[in-house]
């Protein structure tokens, strides 16, 4: 099974200066999907963003941009201009391009100092 | 526009009592998923349906049945209720076409095993 890694439990960032988080992943597949999904305290679970494997270009989404290394298999969300609304946590998914599966990291909690 | 519904969103059952959780959606997806979130783990795969008739397990499946007999539905069983399964459940649904679709999720339901 593939392994997603977020190794950054919490971070936190002062309202309007810009914060990256990491993604790490394991996989042996050549095209796949990655996401990042936002969990604000409603629970609900929020696309922020897609990358598929076989673009190379970086997936942007307003004030939201990813840094795709698929050598390294890394996958970093970079928010900028930072709100008091992005405090949530954020979770980092695989899908493989034949299977349903997706795979998720343990998340970061993102915090937003007024 | 519904989307994914869950039902309940809270429950409390004591340790061997069973009960079923409820999905739907309106999407027309073709593929449901069942997760569990837990603190500091993420969401782990439960089962998984990617038709009316069509279910497998994913990485977490003892403990749980499920069935797929309408597109729209897709309930998570629970046969015996152990305190380990106390969590909170995501359902989730997706397209079938375009490998980038992301999937869809409920509410959740936080369910606690006494």
């Amino acid at each position: 099974a593939q392994t997603v890694t977020q190794s950054q439990p919490e971070m936190s960032v002062q309202e309007a200066e810009t914060v990256t988080l990491s993604c790490t992943y394991d996989t042996s597949e050549s095209d796949y999907y990655l996401f990042w999904y936002k969990q604000p305290p409603s629970r609900q679970m929020i696309l922020v963003i897609r990358q598929e494997a076989y673009k190379q270009q970086n997936a942007t989404e307003n004030r939201f941009s990813v840094n795709f290394q698929k050598a390294a298999k890394s996958f970093s969300l970079k928010i900028s201009d930072s709100q008091l609304g992005d405090a949530a946590m954020y979770f980092c998914a695989y899908r493989s391009h034949n299977f349903n599966k997706f795979y998720f990291g343990s998340g970061t909690k993102l915090n937003v100092k007024p | 526009n519904a989307g994914v519904t869950q039902t309940p969103k809270f429950q409390v059952l004591k340790t061997g009592q069973s009960m079923t959780l409820q999905c739907a959606q309106d999407m027309n997806h073709e593929y449901m998923s069942w997760y569990r979130q837990d603190p500091g783990m993420g969401l782990r795969l439960i089962h998984y349906s990617v038709g009316a008739g069509i279910t497998d397990q994913g990485e977490v499946p003892n403990g749980y049945n499920v069935s797929r007999s309408t597109t729209e539905d897709f309930p998570l069983r629970l046969l015996s209720a152990a305190p380990s399964q106390t969590s909170v459940y995501f359902c989730a649904s997706r397209t079938g076409t375009g490998g980038n679709q992301p999937q869809h999720f409920g509410d959740g339901t936080r369910l606690s095993i006494l």
